[in-house]
């Protein structure tokens, strides 16, 4: 069965600085797809950011990028130049290519200090 | 905005009581999610339908049933309430064959009092 382990329940940053989320998961699928979700204040999901497993190169999106290590299981987050809003809790999720369902981590509770 | 529309946003009703909650997905999306999270927890999936046809469940209790519609809206009906069903419901939408990124809807919130 696939798993999707996050280690840190909680994690703060100065403004303006770089923190890493960390994630790792275990699959024995070959294909599968990648996600980090953020869920501010408000409780929305929203995507940040997501990795094909076929795909060598780190996916990146404007201050949010990944380092995927296919062999390690591994796929952290980094958020760079942390702004406030940027607080929120953060979902590492995994979905296979032959399964049907997102599997979730159980966050990482990220708040970003003024 | 993520396209998907969940109705209502917030519930408020009694232990015993019944509930439907809706869930319209993005235009074109197929696969329709429904997760539920409780205060300050993860998201536990219920079920997972695409096309009509249910395919995937999770740990959705009997109490607790769920269709997706010929329009491929999705309704999840919640009968029997307890407290302990006091949660945040989503609904997320996703492509069809390609296995894309999940979209959330703003989900609704259920309180059993």
């Amino acid at each position: 069965a696939q798993t999707v382990t996050q280690s840190q329940p909680e994690m703060s940053v100065q403004e303006a600085e770089t923190v890493t989320l960390s994630c790792t998961y275990d699959t024995s699928e070959s294909n599968y797809y990648l996600f980090w979700y953020k869920q501010p204040p408000s409780r929305q999901m929203i995507l940040v950011i997501r990795q094909e497993a076929y795909k060598q190169q780190n996916a990146t999106e404007n201050r949010f990028s990944v380092n995927f290590q296919k062999a390690a299981k591994s796929f952290s987050l980094k958020i760079s130049d942390s702004q406030l809003g940027d607080t929120a809790m953060y979902f590492c999720a995994f979905k296979g290519s032959g399964t049907y369902k997102y599997i979730f981590g159980t966050g990482t509770r990220l708040k970003v200090l003024a | 905005d993520s396209g998907v529309t969940q109705t209502p946003k917030h519930l408020i009703t009694a232990t015993g009581q019944r509930v439907t909650l809706r869930c319209s997905p993005r235009s074109g999306d197929l696969s329709v999610y429904w997760y539920q999270q409780s205060l300050d927890q993860g998201l536990q999936f219920l079920i997972q339908y695409y096309n009509g046809e249910e395919r995937a469940k999770g740990n959705i209790l009997e109490r607790f049933s769920a269709q997706q519609f010929p329009d491929l809206h999705s309704e999840l009906n919640l009968s029997s309430l307890e407290l302990g069903d006091s949660a945040l419901y989503f609904c997320a939408s996703s492509g069809g064959h390609l296995n894309t990124e999940a979209f959330f809807g703003q989900g609704t919130r259920l309180t059993v009092v």
